[in-house]
């Protein structure tokens, strides 16, 4: 089945540093891509998103690239802010099949930037 | 997102109790969804429902049941309340298979 894989927590980092969070996935047909973002005590939110290989989904200075022979979809910032602080999630949803278009949701990466 | 609204908040209850997490949406959205998360785990989804006459268990529907009123509310129930299903539980819309998520603030349930 289908599965979504994120680089272990948490990321601490200082202001202004340079991130990078790894999602690789695994998917029987040609998924759309996403990276949610969870703000403390708040739902997710649609950070990005890639529909199909070699897009690049970009975001308030957030991007991703979707990229079909590695399977992975890392998400990236040049430079953070205190406000980025927040827990990021990976996730597909497969188009076809018996998946309806659900979405798979990776396990959550909890970054947090330091002033 | 105010658009999609979970009640209540929090909620503390005793193992072997029933209890209701209700959702309603003002986004006019056909696709409901219930998910719970817990830490390392991400998101799970519970049920799902594509229209008021379909609803479908999702990888993680034992112990809950849902039901859907109308296009707009879509209630999460547990018959009997376990500890292990102590969880942040997030109910979601959509419009279509592939418009984005909407999500809720979550309803924070401990059973003691």
């Amino acid at each position: 089945g289908d599965s979504v894989t994120q680089m272990e927590g948490p990321v601490t980092l200082s202001e202004e540093a340079f991130l990078t969070i790894n999602c690789t996935y695994t998917a029987t047909g040609y998924p759309s891509l996403f990276w949610y973002v969870q703000y403390p005590g708040e739902g997710l939110q649609l950070l990005l998103k890639a529909t199909k290989a070699d897009d690049k989904g970009s975001n308030k200075g957030f991007e991703a690239t979707y990229r079909k022979e590695t399977t992975s979809f890392h998400l990236e910032k040049g430079s953070v802010q205190v406000s980025d602080s927040a827990v990021y999630f990976c996730a597909l949803k497969d188009a076809g099949g018996t998946s309806y278009g659900k979405l798979t949701f990776g396990q959550g990466t909890i970054l947090t930037v330091h002033p | 997102d105010a658009d999609v609204t979970q009640t209540p908040r929090n909620r503390i209850t005793k193992t072997g109790k029933r209890i209701m997490l209700e959702c309603s949406q003002t986004k006019g959205h056909d696709r409901m969804y219930w998910y719970r998360q817990d830490p390392g785990l991400g998101l799970r989804l519970i049920y799902y429902s594509f229209d008021v006459k379909d609803i479908n268990k999702g990888e993680i529907s034992d112990g809950y049941s849902v039901s859907r009123q109308a296009q707009a509310k879509f209630s999460l129930s547990l018959e009997s309340a376990i500890p292990n299903q102590t969880a942040l539980y997030f109910c979601a819309t959509s419009e279509h298979s592939e418009s984005p998520l909407h999500f809720g603030n979550g309803t924070r349930l401990t059973v003691t």
